[in-house]
């Protein structure tokens, strides 16, 4: 029962490098979201995608670009890594009712 | 819009006391109210909710009311345990989307032997 599950769990970039943020639920949920959480700020919306082939700006989303490449997998892309997005970043997927959520374990991100 | 304020941490307790973490909320529409909880190196996970007015969400212990006329959802606990050591969050949301929540800043809990 793996739930959601992201990769990688730790990486670090330097500045202007690209990489993808990898996500995927086994749980047929309609709806992903990509958050990140920086200490003290709680967690940030940057990204969700309401069902498949939609994608809409959370909180945060500039300097970032997703894809929802089928209903299991949402991809989160950093075009140019930037030392302000140093973070830990969590996807998450609810269901159809919606009320719960769930969370991956977190891809720790250090940009230098 | 919608914003949730939670009492800012960290929270040192002694095993067996009790424990209130404070939680309240502003929002557009009538909001579903949560709190989750993160173990060191984890992802969020739901830990109880409440989805209309004077709901109780309780598990492993813990419980919340969702008060309306205070707009409130503190989370307490008798008697914690060291192994309730996480961080709390307590989040909302006004529409059928849980993942798209406001989420506090989060609360340290620290439980001591």
């Amino acid at each position: 029962n793996a739930g959601v599950t992201q990769t990688p769990k730790f990486q670090v970039l330097k500045t202007g490098q690209s990489m993808t943020l990898q996500c995927a639920q086994d749980m047929n949920h309609n709806s992903m979201y990509w958050y990140r959480q920086d200490p003290g700020m709680g967690l940030r919306l940057i990204y969700y995608s309401a069902s498949e082939g939609t994608t809409d700006k959370g909180e945060v989303p500039n300097g970032y670009n997703v894809s929802r490449l089928n209903k299991r997998e949402f991809s989160l892309r950093l075009e140019s890594a930037a030392p302000s997005q140093t973070s830990v970043y969590f996807c998450a997927s609810s269901g159809e009712q919606g009320v719960e959520a769930f969370f991956g374990q977190g891809t720790r991100l250090t940009v230098v | 819009g919608n914003s949730v304020t939670q009492m800012e941490g960290p929270v040192t307790l002694s095993k067996e006391a009790f424990l209130t973490i404070n939680c309240t909320y502003t929002a557009t529409g009538y909001p579903s109210l949560f709190w989750y909880v993160q173990y060191p190196g984890e992802g969020l996970q739901l830990l109880l909710k409440a989805t209309k007015a004077d709901d109780k969400g309780s598990n492993k212990g813990f419980e919340a009311t969702y008060r309306k006329e205070t707009t409130s959802f503190h989370l307490e606990k008798g008697s914690v345990q060291v192994s309730d050591s996480a961080v709390y969050f307590c989040a909302l949301s006004v529409n059928t989307n849980a993942g798209k929540s406001t989420f506090g800043d989060g609360t340290t809990l620290t439980v001591k032997p």
